[in-house]
């Protein structure tokens, strides 16, 4: 079963645009990530956040974490046709493994 | 350094055979998952191993099996395939001291028919 529920499931975008996925969560968490999948591909790592942290940068992403609401968001900035692709949560408990959401579809139109 | 490696990337099957997928982590991680991917369920974990032992296991039927061999290798096998079984399996592997991030391989496309 999914930990994590990213919102909202599709999101359609001009290039140039910023695009903001959020994800909630049930339960308590060690950290959250988020990856990203291109279409039949495999997933990709792109950034975890600590549950002791609250923001967190990469590039042109940034993630937060409020751990009091059980939900976190990926911003893109200044998105690009090739950021287009699906965007996953992954939540991690005692045992490790990442559970992840449904994810978000991303299309950035050139 | 090389990724993780999923043979074979497509195949298609008939409903009551059975498929044997096949995982190289990447080299030095002993840790490998595996995932399958639906529409409908999204990705739902499979099991995991560490050092050729089963270390946790997803809420699948029994026609579900994996192991892992010494050089950390890893296979999935499904049995009496079900048209349900369709699916991307994505095979997943980390260092042990990191599991927490885990790296995807291609996967791999199965269809049954």
């Amino acid at each position: 079963s999914q930990q994590g529920e990213e919102d909202p499931q599709a999101l359609s975008i001009q290039e140039g645009e910023n695009a903001t996925m959020n994800c909630s969560y049930k339960t308590s968490i060690n950290n959250l990530q988020w990856y990203r999948q291109n279409s039949g591909r495999g997933l990709v790592h792109l950034i975890l956040i600590r549950s002791n942290e609250r923001e967190k940068h990469s590039g042109r992403l940034r993630v937060t974490l409020d751990t009091s609401k059980k939900s976190s968001s990926l911003l893109i900035t200044a998105s690009r046709a090739a950021d287009t692709a699906s965007y996953f949560c992954a939540t991690t408990l005692g045992s490790y493994i990442p559970t992840f959401g449904r994810g978000t579809s991303l299309i950035v139109h050139p | 350094k090389a990724g993780v490696t999923q043979t074979p990337r497509y195949l298609i099957k008939t409903r009551g055979q059975q498929v044997t997928l096949s995982c190289s982590p990447i080299s030095g991680h002993r840790s490998v998952s595996w995932y399958q991917q639906t529409p409908g369920q999204g990705l739902q974990f499979l099991f995991e191993y560490f050092s050729e032992t089963q270390r946790n296991k997803g809420n699948f039927p029994g026609r579900f099996s994996g192991r892992q061999f010494s050089n950390s290798r890893s296979e999935m096998n499904v049995s009496t395939l079900e048209l349900g079984d369709s699916a991307l399996y994505l095979c997943a592997s980390s260092l042990v001291g990191e599991r927490n991030t885990i790296y995807f391989g291609e996967g791999s496309w199965l269809t049954v028919v």
